[in-house]
């Protein structure tokens, strides 16, 4: 069955640092979006994107993230310098259209120190 | 904004004792209700969408149903590998996010 994959498994990065993670989500899927879920706590929306475009993005992204589709198959979140508060596990979805159901990665731990 | 309710926190049953999980939820118009499984260090997997009250979709041992303020994701006869954190998660029509409740932690003792 296709999947959602995320690279790396655990991210271990300075604060101040700059972090690029990476997705590539299913094949024919349209929609792709970032999640972050910091320990213990809901997983919460960062960024939808459609047609290479950010099509909708929360509070918590600020200018700080960025969202970027290099190539046909793969997807990726920067943070240009990280914060102690970055901390969280951080995972990629899809789906085929906005009203199908949302994929989800296996995550990236990121620890910021 | 739209939010999301679940209960219990975390439950505890014997392997073989059914029970149902809750799902209460304010949106300013309903797109999709979503469930999800979450096993520790995961991501979320997906199990059902619902869109429309009286709607019910089932897929062994797991029945969710929906109604115009909530949803009750039903388990028959659970056995220790349904042992997971339950999410459920709404759309509007209004936008493309996932609204996630703060899940339920279920475990099946042997």
């Amino acid at each position: 069955e296709p999947e959602v994959t995320q690279t790396p498994s655990h991210q271990v990065t300075q604060m101040g640092q700059e972090v690029i993670l990476r997705c590539v989500p299913i094949s024919n899927h349209l929609y792709f979006y970032w999640y972050r879920q910091i320990l213990g706590q809901k997983v919460e929306f960062l960024v939808s994107f459609y047609n290479n475009e950010i099509s909708e993005k929360s509070e918590i992204f600020d200018d700080q993230f960025s969202v970027e589709r290099p190539d046909g198959s793969n997807f990726t979140l920067k943070i240009r310098s990280t914060k102690l508060e970055d901390s969280a596990m951080y995972f990629c979805a899809s789906s085929e259209t906005v009203n199908q159901p949302q994929h989800f990665g296996d995550g990236t731990r990121l620890s910021i120190l | 904004e739209d939010q999301v309710t679940q209960s219990p926190e975390a439950l505890r049953l014997q392997e073989g004792e059914s029970s149902s999980l809750n799902c209460s939820y304010t949106v300013s118009g309903l797109r999709g209700l979503f469930w999800y499984r979450q096993d520790p260090g995961k991501g979320p997997e997906f199990l059902f969408t619902l869109y429309s009250a009286g709607e019910e979709k089932e897929k062994e041992r797991l029945k969710a149903t929906l109604t115009k303020k909530e949803s009750f994701l039903h388990i028959t006869a659970p056995k220790p590998e349904d042992s997971a954190t339950y999410l459920c998660a709404v759309t509007n029509f209004g936008n493309e996010k996932l609204t996630f409740g703060t899940g339920t932690r279920l475990t099946i003792i042997p």
